[in-house]
């Protein structure tokens, strides 16, 4: 089992839906979780950590379900420049080494 | 925009050339990355330095060689490089390691030919 599994998609939705991706992880013991929003030819940019007791930002939940050993983001009303691959990102110890999942291709479209 | 600035954004070179990458972080963190992005895969780790001394090396060939001289600059040098190492090298840092959110650089998009 891969470390930090997603599905690569595309997700293609229109504007103004909803859309949520999961991403798995395989330690159970990993400490620290984030989303990264990568856009073609950028560098990530962090998009928002992923707390215990699941957390919002705007349009934007990530939640932590640690029993199932994953993560969630969800992205209400889509815009078009919601468009972009999303990254899972963990820490799955408590050392330097934070594992990236290959990400989650989302295209809104008008 | 970004408090960590890599150069060159772009870099050709040949398979007998020796050339360096800089990656510089104006954000007083101090924790450096070099990370690989191929293209379909996701970032590989290559290098971590914690307050500029190198805490990870994880299995990345000699031909790659890093250098952190302060906790503000890294560089990675390259030589003898093979057509399979052209990819999108990323510097990052983070406050600290582990835990922290990392913030990248642009990048340097690697071609060997």
């Amino acid at each position: 089992r891969k470390e930090v599994e997603q599905d690569p998609g595309p997700f293609n939705v229109p504007e103004g839906a909803t859309v949520a991706f999961n991403c798995t992880y395989s330690n159970s013991a990993s400490q620290s979780f984030f989303w990264y929003r990568q856009d073609c030819r950028k560098e990530p940019k962090l998009l928002m950590s992923v707390y215990s007791s699941g957390n919002e930002d705007g349009r934007f939940t990530a939640q932590l379900n640690r029993a199932s050993q994953y993560i969630s983001l969800l992205i209400r009303d889509s815009k078009l420049s919601d468009s972009a691959t999303y990254l899972c990102v963990v820490n799955p110890s408590s050392g330097d080494k934070l594992t990236f999942g290959t990400g989650t291709r989302l295209a809104v479209r008008p | 925009e970004t408090g960590v600035t890599q150069t060159p954004r772009h870099l050709v070179m040949g398979m007998t050339n020796k050339k360096s990458l800089k990656c510089e972080q104006h954000l007083g963190h101090n924790a450096m990355y070099w990370y690989k992005q191929s293209a379909k895969k996701p970032l590989e780790l290559m290098f971590v330095y914690n307050f500029k001394e190198q805490t990870e090396n994880n299995s990345v060939p000699s031909r790659f060689s890093p250098e952190c001289p302060n906790s503000s600059h890294l560089f990675l040098h390259l030589h003898t490089l093979q057509p399979e190492d052209s990819a999108l090298y990323l510097c990052a840092s983070s406050q600290s390691t582990g835990m922290s959110a990392l913030h990248f650089g642009n990048g340097t998009r690697l071609t060997v030919t």
